[in-house]
């Protein structure tokens, strides 16, 4: 059954506290990507993985790291240094990051920080 | 830099009747456009994309879209909504000429569509 799957689903933290948001998928895609989806805000991209060891910064990475040592994982961690960590994170995959791919994205992390 | 703007925060339509929700876009070169579809506290589904050829797309679901490119506005529609169709809508484009943008799929603040029984 092939799929990006994340976990956990819902995840609670203090301030303070690093985590780290799990991403893997089983559909051999060479790009990956986290967004952060607040209320009326639509999907805003964090990170982005082209291939193995290498990603790009998106438009909101600031307090966030990821690492991309395998192909089939890309783990965000949310640090104590992003301001407003309490969000809807969806990590997606797609064949290429560039031209004509469509987004394949997992069921999300709610993470509540307290 | 590319945009989308999804102008309508709500559509409410009633069962059986044909649904449109609005996208219109912003890009510096040719658009690579994309529908995508939210359930609540799900990920995204992929519903169709304009790539190039035939300005009317396809997809899932029974639904299609419009590409005009002079309105720079690509329209989802559905000649006649179900219950099951309420859900978040969410528009994206892609620079398919920019060399930056080309990598970042721009997404729009979304659309609820509700279908009313």
């Amino acid at each position: 059954d092939g799929g990006i799957t994340q976990s956990p689903k819902y995840l609670f933290r203090k301030e303070g506290q690093n985590v780290t948001l799990s991403c893997e998928q089983n559909l051999n895609h060479d790009a990956m990507y986290w967004y952060r989806q607040d209320p009326g805000q639509g999907l805003r991209l964090i990170y982005y993985s082209q291939i193995v060891n290498d990603f790009q910064k998106g438009d909101i990475a600031e307090g966030y790291s990821v690492s991309r040592e395998k192909k089939e994982s890309f783990p965000l961690t949310v640090t104590s240094a992003q301001k407003n960590p309490t969000a809807f994170y969806l990590c997606a995959s797609s064949p290429g990051a560039r031209g004509v791919y469509e987004q394949y994205f997992g069921p999300g992390t709610r993470l509540t920080v307290t | 830099a590319q945009s989308v703007a999804q102008p309508e925060d709500q559509v409410n339509v009633a069962e059986g009747n044909p649904l449109t929700v609005k996208c219109t876009y912003s890009v510096s070169g040719n658009p690579y456009l994309f529908w995508y579809v939210q359930y609540p506290n799900r990920g995204l589904q992929f519903l169709l994309k304009y790539i190039t050829g035939d300005n009317l797309v396809k997809g899932s679901y029974g639904f299609e879209a419009e590409f005009n490119k002079s309105q720079t506005s690509f329209h989802l529609k559905k000649p006649s909504a179900l219950v099951s169709d309420s859900a978040l809508y969410f528009c994206a484009v892609r620079d398919a000429d920019s060399g930056a943008g080309s990598y970042q799929l721009t997404f729009g603040k979304g659309t609820k569509l509700s279908v009313i029984p």
